[in-house]
């Protein structure tokens, strides 16, 4: 099993519908990381889990709901979203936060498009 | 603010060399992070700088000077796989990293 794996790859999803993201690592790091990844655009952090604490959560609007039931696993639960949350939403995980071991390991992605 | 600044694309020529800059402004500095992008994969890992001076790993080499707020990646014999977007990121006071929007590099035959 490779390091870090996300599913669905992709989602089509209406702004009524309700669905979940996943993200699984067997690296047994400690943190993990949700990022969205638009066009041309910075990657932006949205939230942060470490040893399943949630310790940050960058102004995220409540229509995005992290879950981390475990240090292995990361869920982002998606709820009434909007054409413009259509993006590349990519986890990520590291051994700890800080400096060279700060060194993060993504996932494929799920591209995710709300019509 | 935090900022960080890189080409937005750059086009290059196989088994030529390419530089590719990057400027910082973070409060504080623990770090600068380079990674690599294929189109429709994740980023993975290139480098990471702490201190000032030329790091090389292979054909590829990452350059940091902390007084110039200033970082680049050198990319040398160029081959087609090295098409992708490279991103730029430091690690501010707090260990938040701050990304650059990438650049996108074309390497041509």
């Amino acid at each position: 099993e490779t390091g870090v794996t996300q599913t669905p790859r992709h989602l089509v999803m209406g702004m009524t519908n309700k669905k979940s993201l996943k993200c699984e690592q067997h690296l047994g790091h400690n943190a993990m990381y949700w990022y969205k990844q638009s066009a041309k655009k910075p990657l932006e952090l949205m939230f942060v889990y470490n040893f399943k604490e949630q310790t940050e959560n960058n102004s995220v609007p409540s229509r995005f709901s992290p879950e981390c039931p475990n240090s292995s696993h990361l869920f982002l639960h998606l709820h009434t979203l909007q054409p413009e949350d259509s993006a590349l939403y990519l986890c990520a995980s590291s051994q700890d936060p800080t400096g060279e071991a700060g060194e993060l390991f993504f996932g494929e992605g799920s591209r995710l498009t709300v019509l | 603010g935090q900022n960080i600044d890189q080409p937005t694309e750059m086009t290059a020529t196989e088994g030529a060399i390419v530089q590719i800059n990057c400027t910082y402004q973070t409060s504080g500095f623990n770090g600068l992070f380079w990674y690599q992008q294929h189109a429709g994969e994740a980023p993975t890992f290139l480098s990471y700088n702490v201190l000032d001076g030329l790091e090389e790993k292979g054909r590829f080499s990452s350059f940091l000077s902390r007084s110039k707020g200033y970082s680049y990646l050198l990319l040398k014999e160029l081959q087609m796989k090295d098409s992708a977007s490279y991103l730029c990121a430091a690690l501010d006071s707090n260990y938040q990293l701050i990304w650059g929007a990438g650049t996108k590099l074309i390497i041509k035959p």
